[in-house]
């Protein structure tokens, strides 16, 4: 248990279909992340808050749209998803974006797009 | 661009040798680095870091070396066990690499 917690654990979609992920910290972190997990691919960062601000926005495509209400809730609003988005979508936490962090993972939210 | 990564996707050992996963980066300016460790269905979980100030630290069963001059660091596994298997990534920290996945034979 990293206390990062993400739902749902497994997510089946349509391209016309809306859906969220969320994803919970309970460490007292400041600063919270999506990347995505593909397959023979290393992780990719897409978002980065930081304080409830995004710092960061990885050329991702608009159909990702990220929200973070306060420090310990970060979604992933997907809409129009297309195939090649299948993959496991990590939320990550840390107590800054700077100096020396390490990162703590939930256990992500497989994703398949039909 | 910068980028993190791996000289091999897969690690066979022995259970009991130890393991050593190399991985290079390309930023010369880079100074911190963390290893995560991944195992099936979980996400990754941080194993040990190093600051450039630094060329070796170790942990439980773990160390880690840095080559500023040649931009590579390894992690070294001491008496590899059965649940050491899974997917070992270095990071830099938000740029990862490709991973290597580690079997460990019994």
């Amino acid at each position: 248990e990293t206390g990062v917690t993400q739902t749902p654990r497994h997510l089946v979609m349509g391209m016309t279909n809306k859906k969220s992920l969320k994803c919970e910290q309970h460490l007292g972190h400041n600063a919270m992340y999506w990347y995505k997990q593909s397959a023979k691919k290393p992780l990719e960062l897409m978002f980065v808050y930081s304080l409830e601000e995004r710092v960061e926005n990885n050329s991702v495509p608009s159909r990702f749209s990220p929200e973070c209400p306060n420090s310990s809730h970060l979604f992933l609003h997907l809409h129009t998803l297309q195939p090649e988005d299948s993959a496991l979508y990590l939320c990550a936490s840390s107590q800054g974006t700077r100096d020396y962090n390490e990162q703590f993972f939930g256990p992500g939210t497989r994703l398949t797009v039909l | 661009g910068e980028s993190v990564g791996l000289h091999l996707p897969t690690l066979s050992v022995q259970e009991g040798d130890n393991s050593i996963i190399n991985c290079a980066y390309s930023n010369s300016a880079s100074d911190y680095f963390i290893w995560y460790k991944q195992e099936s269905g979980k996400g990754p979980q941080f194993i040990i870091d190093i600051r450039s100030n630094m060329d070796k630290r170790q942990g439980q069963r773990v160390t880690v070396l840095l080559n500023k001059t040649v931009k590579h660091l390894s992690l070294q596994i001491a008496a590899t066990q059965p649940g050491d298997s899974a997917v070992y990534f270095c990071a830099e920290p938000l740029i990862f690499g490709a991973g290597t996945r580690l079997f460990v034979k019994a």
